[in-house]
């Protein structure tokens, strides 16, 4: 159990710019999940995969945010023209099996916007 | 829908020390219930779990017990140490397919 891994740790990008990070779940895990957490707040759900279907998107996903789980294994997630309110810390965590299962969460991506 | 509130922090708390962290939660069906805990720079460990009514999480000397009847899930340590000083959430998972529902955190520092 390698645990979930996460690229790049930090990420530092001008306003305007497009970036992509990407998490490498546990192997045997089905669900892969993204959140995002800002200074002194608890995860915020943005997206979740089952295998390789994105089954549900968080209204915080607006338009310019993008993540696919190909073949069902890694996951990308893309933020298009970035805005300052995007810095934030963004986690990925895996599951194996429904909510009630605990989820392990990767050391995340920081981003920060000039 | 589910949610989960925790005491508002922080904390501080000399070594040895007694913990407790306050959490409630509110949800439909039988939920699981879960303390993580994040270090700087970090992304959240699982500290422990309980996914039942009358459950007892353990892990580390840290122990919290699912309180069905008053919808609690309180995090206790009877000696807290320098080292584990971090930010504690708390959690519930639903069944089906939804996400994981944190209160905000409780950050603890202790002192030597």
């Amino acid at each position: 159990d390698t645990g979930v891994s996460q690229d790049p740790r930090h990420k530092i990008t001008k306003r305007g710019q497009n970036v992509t990070f990407r998490c490498d779940p546990i192997s045997e895990h089905n669900r892969l999940y993204w959140y995002r957490q800002t200074l002194g707040q608890g995860p915020e759900f943005l997206t979740y995969f089952q295998n390789e279907a994105q089954l549900e998107k968080s209204r915080l996903l607006s338009d310019r945010f993008s993540a696919e789980r190909p073949k069902g294994s890694f996951s990308t997630l893309e933020i298009q023209r970035t805005e300052q309110g995007d810095s934030a810390m963004y986690l990925c965590a895996s599951s194996l099996g429904p909510g009630t299962q605990p989820q392990h969460f990767g050391d995340g991506t920081r981003l920060s916007i000039l | 829908g589910d949610s989960v509130t925790q005491m508002e922090g922080p904390v501080t708390l000399s070594e040895e020390a007694f913990l407790t962290i306050n959490c409630t939660y509110t949800a439909t069906g039988y939920p699981s219930l879960f303390w993580y805990v994040q270090y700087p720079g970090e992304g959240l460990q699982l500290l422990l779990k309980a996914t039942k009514a009358d459950d007892k999480g353990s892990n580390k000397g840290f122990e919290a017990t699912y309180r069905k009847e008053t919808t609690s899930f309180h995090l206790e340590k009877g000696s807290v140490q320098v080292s584990d000083s971090a930010v504690y959430f708390c959690a519930l998972g639903n069944s089906g397919n939804t996400p994981l529902v944190f209160g905000k955190g409780t950050r603890l520092s202790v002192i030597a």
